[in-house]
């Protein structure tokens, strides 16, 4: 069974730019989320979905970050406009909604703008 | 209000020797899961145990194992036999039933395995 997918998995782009990270979370899992990981900063959420529907944006850090899941098998993060403090690894994880269930993680977009 | 607390930014072992990483979480409520996951440096999350709050066992995996004391409300997790390829970076989190599915992560221990 295929895990999470991440599209890119690296992106180069110039401040100012739009970038559009992708996720396939693992079929069958109702739980979605965004992540963003720095050296500063750690793992942080930026926001999460249930069955397609977002339950918690509070970390989406401005208005510049957009996320939707159009389907049970998609999902984008979009940075419009682009900074150089938006330089991160962003990681897409999937779960269902059972106690014991961990998170799967997909293996991120590293992503730097310049 | 949720929170994973991770004391040891970085921690160095021998090789073949045992290692605990701590953990401590603060959570009010009743029924909650505790995780541990390795982050090597290719950067991928690989998820190593779980420890369910009204579990009387310590959860164990192989060379891993975690050290649940629930009044202290600690989760260390113990490495024995340090391999090498233990290197890495270790998130410890936790999800906490009564708040939906949000998963929240400690700062992490960076752990050195040493030949």
């Amino acid at each position: 069974d295929a895990g999470v997918i991440q599209s890119p998995r690296h992106e180069v782009t110039e401040m100012g730019q739009e970038v559009t990270l992708r996720c396939k979370p693992i079929s069958g899992h109702d739980y979605l989320f965004w992540y963003r990981q720095t050296m500063m900063r750690g793992l942080e959420l930026l926001i999460y979905f249930n069955n397609n529907v977002p339950i918690d944006d509070s970390g989406m850090p401005e208005d510049r970050f957009s996320a939707k899941m159009p389907n049970a098998s998609f999902s984008t993060l979009k940075i419009q406009p682009s900074e150089p403090r938006d330089s991160a690894v962003y990681f897409c994880a999937s779960n269902r909604l059972a106690s014991t269930d961990t998170q799967y993680f997909g293996p991120g977009t590293r992503l730097t703008v310049l | 209000a949720q929170k994973i607390t991770q004391t040891q930014p970085g921690m160095f072992v021998q090789e073949k020797e045992a290692v605990t990483l701590d953990c401590t979480y603060d959570t009010s409520d009743q029924s909650y899961g505790l995780f541990w996951y390795k982050q090597p440096s290719s950067g991928e999350m690989i998820f190593l145990i779980y420890q369910g709050s009204y579990d009387e066992q310590n959860a164990t995996e192989g060379r891993y194992s975690l050290n649940f004391q629930k009044a202290r409300k600690s989760a260390n997790l113990v490495i024995s036999a340090s391999q090498l390829g233990d290197s890495a970076m270790y998130f410890c989190a936790m999800r906490a039933t009564n708040t939906g599915n949000q998963f929240y992560f400690g700062t992490g221990t960076s752990l050195t395995v040493i030949p």
